[in-house]
C-alpha cells in the first residue's frame, strides 16, 4: 500500500534551518508529485509548495519564497523540505502528501504522518 | 492568491442528521476543488476531488457539489466517526489554498 513516512520531531532556535524528509513506498515514485503543507497549532492547513518527482521542477508559495527548498532523491524515493531563517511563527506540523493528477483535479490522496517543528529560544 | 471561505466555522449536529458545509472561492476555480476530513492529531484524509468525485474507499454518504465559486459538502446521515474538521482546497492556481475549516461536533 502507499505509504509516506516522515522524519521525527525537531526543536530549533530562531534563525536556524530545518530539514524534514518524506520516504515513500508502494507506488512508482516519479509518477506523482509531492506537496508540502503545514498546520500551526489550532490553525488551518497552509500549502507551501510542490516538486515534480520526475524532473525535479518546483513551485513554491510566494509566502515562503526564498526560505523554502523542496528536493528529492529519486533512487531513495524520498522528498525533502528545507526551511531556513526559522521564527516562532514557523512552529507547526509539517506534512508531505502525494498528488494524483489523472481523471480530475490534482488532489492530495496520501499523506505522511506529520512532523512537528518547534521553534523556540 | 485565491481565498477560500468556509461556512459555518463550527457546527453541532446529531448522529443521523443531514448536514451541508459550504465553501466559497474568491474567483472562479471551475471544478478544481477538493474536500478533506481531519481528526485530531491525524493527517487530513481526501474525501472528494473535482468538486463531486468520491475518493475510493470513502462512504457514499459524502456528497460533493458545485462549480465556479460555490461548493458544498453534504453528509447525508451523520455517523459517529464523521465528527471531525473539514477543509476545502482549490487546485486551480498555485498556491493551492485551503479554507479555514468547519469543525463539526456532537450535539
Amino acid at each position: 500500500q502507499v505509504q509516506l513516512v516522515q522524519s521525527g520531531a525537531e526543536v530549533k532556535k530562531p534563525g536556524a534551518s530545518v530539514r524534514v524528509s518524506c520516504k515513500t513506498s508502494g507506488y512508482t515514485f516519479i509518477l506523482h508529485n509531492i506537496h508540502w503543507v503545514r498546520q500551526a497549532p489550532g490553525q488551518s492547513l497552509e500549502w507551501m509548495g510542490w516538486i515534480n518527482a520526475d524532473n525535479g521542477d518546483t513551485r513554491y508559495s510566494e509566502k515562503f519564497q526564498g526560505r523554502v527548498t523542496i528536493t528529492r532523491a529519486t533512487s531513495a524515493r524520498t522528498a525533502y523540505m528545507d526551511l531556513s531563517s526559522l521564527r516562532s511563527e514557523d512552529t507547526a506540523v509539517y506534512y508531505c502528501a502525494r498528488s494524483t493528477l489523472e481523471d480530475g483535479s490534482p488532489r492530495l490522496d496520501s499523506w505522511g504522518q506529520g512532523t512537528l517543528v518547534t521553534v523556540s529560544s | 492568491d485565491i481565498r477560500m471561505t468556509q461556512s459555518p466555522s463550527s457546527l453541532s449536529a446529531s448522529v443521523g442528521d443531514r448536514v451541508t458545509l459550504t465553501c466559497r472561492a474568491s474567483q472562479n476555480v471551475g471544478t478544481f476543488l477538493n474536500w478533506y476530513q481531519q481528526k485530531p492529531g491525524k493527517a487530513p484524509n481526501l474525501l472528494i476531488f473535482s468538486a463531486s468525485t468520491l475518493q475510493s474507499g470513502v462512504p457514499s454518504r459524502f456528497i460533493g457539489g458545485g462549480s465556479g465559486t460555490d461548493f458544498s459538502l453534504t453528509i447525508s446521515s451523520l455517523q459517529p466517526e464523521d465528527f471531525a474538521t473539514y477543509y476545502c482546497q482549490q487546485t486551480y492556481n498555485a498556491p493551492h489554498t485551503f479554507g479555514q475549516g468547519t469543525h463539526m461536533e456532537i450535539k
